[in-house]
């Protein structure tokens, strides 16, 4: 069974640009979530989603925005980009909703804003 | 505000030692403690993970020992190997929904 594909892998933007960020979840589940993931900050979560719906969204501002396809398939927007969005953002799926903290994560998607 | 807090930020042992990383948390909610292993270039993929009515959980060389009243809850690596180094992370899950409240991570080096 294939992992979580997130693409692209590697991303160079510059401030005020926007991007989208896409992943895969695995074959069969239902959730997925996203992260970042800094030096500073560490792992910080961004929404999740269940069944084309946003479940719970972190403390990150509008401009971060997300949705999920009716394939479970994933896509994450940020608009006007930041120096301070570079960062790796990981997209992880699970079964249910409840995983009970069984997340599989992707490879992330390292962005960096110049 | 930082409701997962991880310790020490970084560990080195030799091979075969014992590294224990510590971690606490203050939200009462929590249901689930998971541990994460990341290597450089990856994304996290699960260690072990524990429920709060267990006091310690042993998978292969891996040791998760849980004190519910201290709030407190940490990872012990038996007979660590070099390629048992990586970025440790604890976390701890909410009762509403899935997300994950992540600690600050542990950089582990096992040297041969």
């Amino acid at each position: 069974k294939a992992g979580v594909t997130q693409t692209p892998r590697y991303l160079i933007k510059t401030r005020g640009q926007q991007v989208t960020l896409s992943c895969s979840p695995i074959s069969g589940h239902r959730s997925v979530s996203w992260y970042q993931q800094t030096p500073g900050q560490g792992l910080q979560f961004l929404f999740e989603y269940f069944s084309e719906t946003q479940r719970n969204k972190g403390n990150f501002p509008g401009r971060f925005s997300g949705r999920q396809f009716s394939n479970s398939r994933s896509e994450m927007n940020v608009s006007t980009l930041e120096l301070g969005d570079s960062a790796l953002y990981l997209c992880a799926s699970s079964e249910l909703i409840d995983h009970t903290g069984e997340l599989f994560f992707g490879e992330g998607s390292r962005l960096t804003v110049l | 505000q930082q409701q997962v807090k991880q310790s020490p930020q970084s560990l080195i042992v030799q091979k075969g030692g014992i590294p224990i990383i510590n971690c606490a948390y203050e939200n009462t909610a929590f249901d689930y403690f998971p541990w994460y292993q990341q290597f450089p270039g990856k994304g996290p993929a699960l260690l072990i993970a524990i429920r709060p009515d267990v006091s310690e959980k042993k998978e292969g060389r891996f040791t998760i020992s849980f004190n519910k009243s201290a709030k407190q809850f940490s990872l012990h690596i038996m007979d660590s190997q070099p390629g048992d180094s990586a970025t440790y992370f604890c976390a701890a899950k909410g009762t509403s929904y899935g997300k994950l409240t992540f600690g600050q991570g542990t950089i582990l080096t096992v040297h041969p």
